[in-house]
């Protein structure tokens, strides 16, 4: 089984705090993801990476970057917390099988920016 | 712009019966399309895909349809159970464009007992 796991289920910050949001994968993909997901927005990108140090802008970068030192590990990263990051969280792993290529996603982190 | 949209916000079903989730989309380009199902507090679970060189794709339950000329998909869910009241994104992608999901707004589907 896939596993996605994320540092935290529930973070509340404070305006200006920088954030680390952690997101750990078991089963070596290359792959990962990083969304947030608002209610009505659905799940919008805001980055990903395909290799180790590697990365790319997704749909919504703006105010956000990310880090990959280790293959398994993809750290999103707020440099200035604001009320409008207030969000769900969500990272994925992408698995590529013979037939499919299925992201697979981890539980998500609540941030509260207050 | 939004290349994929699910424009019914919500579903409401008697269980036992048929949910017919609706998905269309813009980009030409798409050619693999997914289904998750989402609980409140939890992240999205796959639940079936289909390549754009299938029309139908079957899972138990459930079974997606795909029109590529009316560049829409549907996700059909049969019989109905209570534990899918959830919501349900549809995605796509581009074969080679290092699989980024692009993803529906959703709609939340409540299966009354």
């Amino acid at each position: 089984d896939v596993k996605v796991t994320q540092s935290s289920r529930y973070l509340v910050k404070r305006t200006g705090e920088k954030v680390f949001l952690e997101c750990v994968q078991d089963m070596d993909h290359e792959n990962m993801f990083w969304y947030r997901q608002d209610p009505g927005l659905g799940l919008r990108l805001i980055y990903f990476s395909y290799d180790v140090k590697m990365k790319e802008k997704g749909d919504i970068p703006e105010g956000y970057s990310v880090s990959r030192e280790k293959k398994e590990r993809f750290s999103l990263i707020l440099e200035s917390a604001s009320t409008n990051q207030t969000s769900m969280y969500l990272c994925a792993s992408l698995f590529r099988g013979y037939w499919t290529t299925t992201q697979y996603f981890g539980p998500g982190t609540r941030l509260t920016v207050l | 712009d939004q290349q994929v949209k699910q424009n019914s916000p919500s579903l409401s079903v008697q269980e036992g019966r048929i949910s017919i989730l609706n998905c269309d989309y813009t980009n030409s380009m798409f050619d693999y399309f997914l289904w998750y199902k989402k609980y409140p507090a939890e992240g999205p679970t796959f639940l079936i895909s289909i390549s754009s060189i299938k029309d139908k794709n079957e899972d138990g339950r459930f079974t997606v349809f795909l029109n590529k000329s009316a560049k829409h998909l549907s996700l059909h869910i049969v019989p109905s159970q209570p534990g899918d009241s959830a919501v349900y994104f549809c995605a796509a992608s581009v074969a080679g464009a290092n699989s980024k999901l692009t993803f529906g707004k959703g709609i939340t589907l409540s299966v009354r007992p």
